[in-house]
């Protein structure tokens, strides 16, 4: 099956730890994103990555790093530089940046103990 | 940089009435733009999208319109059914952010039987 896979599905994060969410896609595209959401907002753009090891800020980048190291990958990590980090975290692909049509993974809850 | 408003923030209908969802965008640059719907603890999925040399597009029961000139764009669902209920978030993009969508804080759907 093709798609995007995120895991896990629910990750706890204590003070002062810093915690990755994994990515995956196996569409072959060249595009891949980060959005934030919290409960009655909207999807906000943490990091975005047009091609292998190249990447660029979204609106909300503080406290968060990315990598892509590999076309299939794009892994997230949530610093203890980020206060406030339960949330919602959504990956997404798309063909090519051009291309505009975005492909989600199911999300991974994020929460503080 | 793009700042993309959606009305209503919910939105309860009668099962075979119509919903509407409006979008404004602030971005002339801006060319693509897609819809989203979103099921519980689910990533959103595309459900239809249209360009900025298109001013209406449809799928079945589902239209989009887009005023280029006014830069707002509308999402029509017409017969609704109980199944179309979730929240549908409206997005804006184009090439000055790198295609990276900017979205909506999306729109409560209830269809009620």
């Amino acid at each position: 099956d093709g798609g995007i896979t995120q895991s896990p599905k629910y990750l706890f994060r204590k003070e002062g730890q810093n915690v990755t969410l994994s990515c995956e896609q196996n569409l072959n595209h060249d595009a891949m994103y980060w959005y934030r959401q919290d409960p009655g907002q909207g999807l906000r753009l943490i990091y975005y990555s047009q091609i292998v090891n190249d990447f660029q800020k979204g609106d909300i980048a503080e406290g968060y790093s990315v990598s892509r190291e590999k076309k299939e990958s794009f892994p997230l990590t949530v610093t203890s530089a980020q206060k406030n980090p339960t949330a919602f975290y959504l990956c997404a692909s798309s063909v090519s940046p051009a291309v505009g049509k975005l492909f989600f993974g199911s999300g991974t809850q994020l929460s503080v103990l | 940089g793009e700042n993309v408003e959606q009305h209503p923030s919910t939105l309860s209908v009668q099962e075979g009435d119509s919903a509407v969802i409006k979008c404004t965008y602030s971005d002339s640059a801006s060319n693509y733009f897609p819809w989203y719907k979103q099921e519980l603890g689910k990533g959103p999925q595309l459900i239809i999208d249209i360009r900025s040399n298109v001013g209406e597009k449809k799928d079945q029961r589902i239209a989009v319109t887009l005023n280029k000139t006014a830069k707002h764009f509308s999402l029509h669902i017409t017969e609704t059914q109980p199944e179309d209920s979730a929240v549908y978030f409206c997005a804006a993009g184009g090439s000055n952010s790198g295609y990276a969508l900017n979205f909506g804080k999306g729109t409560s759907l209830l269809v009620t039987p």
